[in-house]
């Protein structure tokens, strides 16, 4: 069965620090892996998917994922964090169907 | 396009009574989901229909949760009696296939609280 762990549920970053949110993915096949973020009161909005192309992956925000087979991970980077970036972030994996399962969420928090 | 749909956006009620959920999803979608969302378990997804057709409800909790999809247009999930431990944010999500996955969009969340 297909599933993702996201390591810390609460993470606080300085305003122009790096951003690094983990997530381990399990998978009996190769996986479609997402980033999805939700901000108050909000529904979730895509953040980047990778589908088996390149393995580094860039999405909105100026947010970027590395597919990285050998270590199950899919983690979420972005180079310097922005207070707008205060949200919650959800890792989630797909086995090429529609069916997604996400990850239990990490709380951003950036510290001015 | 308006985006997913979904009435009413808060819900309060008391334990034992019916609630409805609505859900209306992005016109010319065929897929639609599901979910619930809580501190104690994330995001779960509780059923998905495709065109219409309920394909997967291993998540819906308990017999006390129904789904249904009349039409392309509209979906409901009832909770019959409600409890408090239901409490929650209901997430409605579509997306349309092309022959491979594609994003899902989600409306803006229904909280119910069951006092």
């Amino acid at each position: 069965a297909q599933s993702v762990t996201q390591l810390g549920s609460h993470v606080s970053v300085s305003e122009g620090a790096l951003v690094l949110l983990r997530c381990n993915y399990s998978s009996s096949v190769p996986p479609y892996l997402f980033w999805y973020v939700q901000y108050p009161n909000q529904g979730l909005q895509l953040l980047l998917k990778y589908t088996s192309a390149a393995t580094l992956v860039k999405g909105i925000n100026g947010f970027e994922a590395e597919f990285k087979k050998s270590e199950t991970s899919f983690h979420l980077t972005k180079p310097s964090a922005h207070m707008s970036d205060a949200a919650e972030y959800f890792c989630a994996v797909s086995e090429g169907y529609q069916k997604v399962t996400f990850g239990i969420g990490t709380k951003l928090q950036v510290i001015p | 396009d308006a985006g997913v749909i979904q009435s009413p956006r808060h819900e309060v009620t008391e334990m034992g009574q019916e609630v409805t959920l609505r859900c209306k999803p992005i016109s010319g979608h065929d897929y639609l989901f599901w979910y619930r969302q809580t501190m104690m378990r994330g995001l779960e997804l509780l059923i998905y229909f495709n065109n219409n057709v309920p394909i997967d409800d291993s998540g819906m909790p308990e017999d006390r949760f129904s789904a249904k999809m009349p039409n392309a247009s509209f979906s409901t999930l009832k909770i019959q009696p409600s409890e408090p431990r239901d409490s929650a944010v209901y997430f409605c999500a579509s997306s349309i296939a092309t022959g491979g996955w594609t994003e899902a969009f989600f409306g803006q969340g229904t909280r119910l609280t069951v006092v």
